[in-house]
């Protein structure tokens, strides 16, 4: 199993442009989540996902959006981007919202200028 | 003001020398769970604690949950230059979502 893949690794945007952080799991898990790190501020949850076609918004969704056609991909967009949303992107999955570990992905460092 | 706190910011030991970690809710808790990343890199689970009073160990790390479930303290014994990073607890709050609100992170060097 490959677990959580997240592309591209790094990117470089203009303010204003667009573009997706792609995130796959391949281990059947319900439960997604997206999440941005900012130096010395931990993780902050963007949106999170219970199942297919489910979305919910989580601590600091302004500025992006989320869909989940699929159990495995949970694409996250941004569709203005501003030099605040200059960050680490993690996406993450879980099979239980009780109890079970999340395991994340290895991350996308995203630059705006 | 954070839900959850972490103490210290950042830690520098000698290698070999013990050392402990602290993560405070401002709430109960519904379970607790201690990460690691290396710089660069995703997170690594450590350990999750659901029940007051639980304590669990893996290799030379012991997590506590405290009996009012507010507080976990990760506690490394003779530290290596390998648990050097950054450790983070999270926190769910409720069985509803699974959703993980984060403490802001204690990055540890350990000296040689």
């Amino acid at each position: 199993n490959a677990g959580v893949t997240q592309t591209p690794k790094f990117r470089i945007l203009k303010i204003g442009q667009s573009m997706t952080l792609q995130c796959t799991q391949d281990m059947n898990h319900n439960y997604m989540y997206w999440y941005r790190q900012d130096p010395g501020m931990g993780l902050k949850l963007i949106y999170y996902s219970v199942g297919a076609g489910i979305t919910d918004k989580g601590e600091v969704p302004n500025g992006y959006n989320v869909s989940r056609s699929t159990t495995e991909d949970f694409p996250l967009r941004l569709e203005l981007a501003a030099p605040s949303q200059t960050s680490v992107y993690f996406c993450a999955s879980s099979y239980s919202r009780t109890g079970g570990e999340q395991y994340f992905g290895p991350g996308t460092r995203l630059t705006v200028t | 003001s954070q839900e959850l706190e972490q103490s210290p910011q950042s830690l520098i030991v000698q290698e070999g020398k013990n050392l402990t970690i602290n993560c405070t809710s401002s709430k109960t808790l519904y379970g607790l769970y201690w990460y690691k990343q290396k710089y660069g890199e995703g997170l690594i689970f450590l350990m999750m604690l659901q029940k007051g009073g639980e304590e669990k160990s893996h290799e030379k790390i012991t997590a506590k949950l405290d009996e009012k479930k507010q507080q976990s303290s990760l506690h490394i014994t003779a530290s290596q230059p390998s648990h050097a990073g950054i450790y983070l607890c999270g926190a769910t709050f409720s069985s509803n979502t699974g959703k993980l609100i984060f403490g802001q992170g204690t990055t540890l060097q350990v000296k040689p």
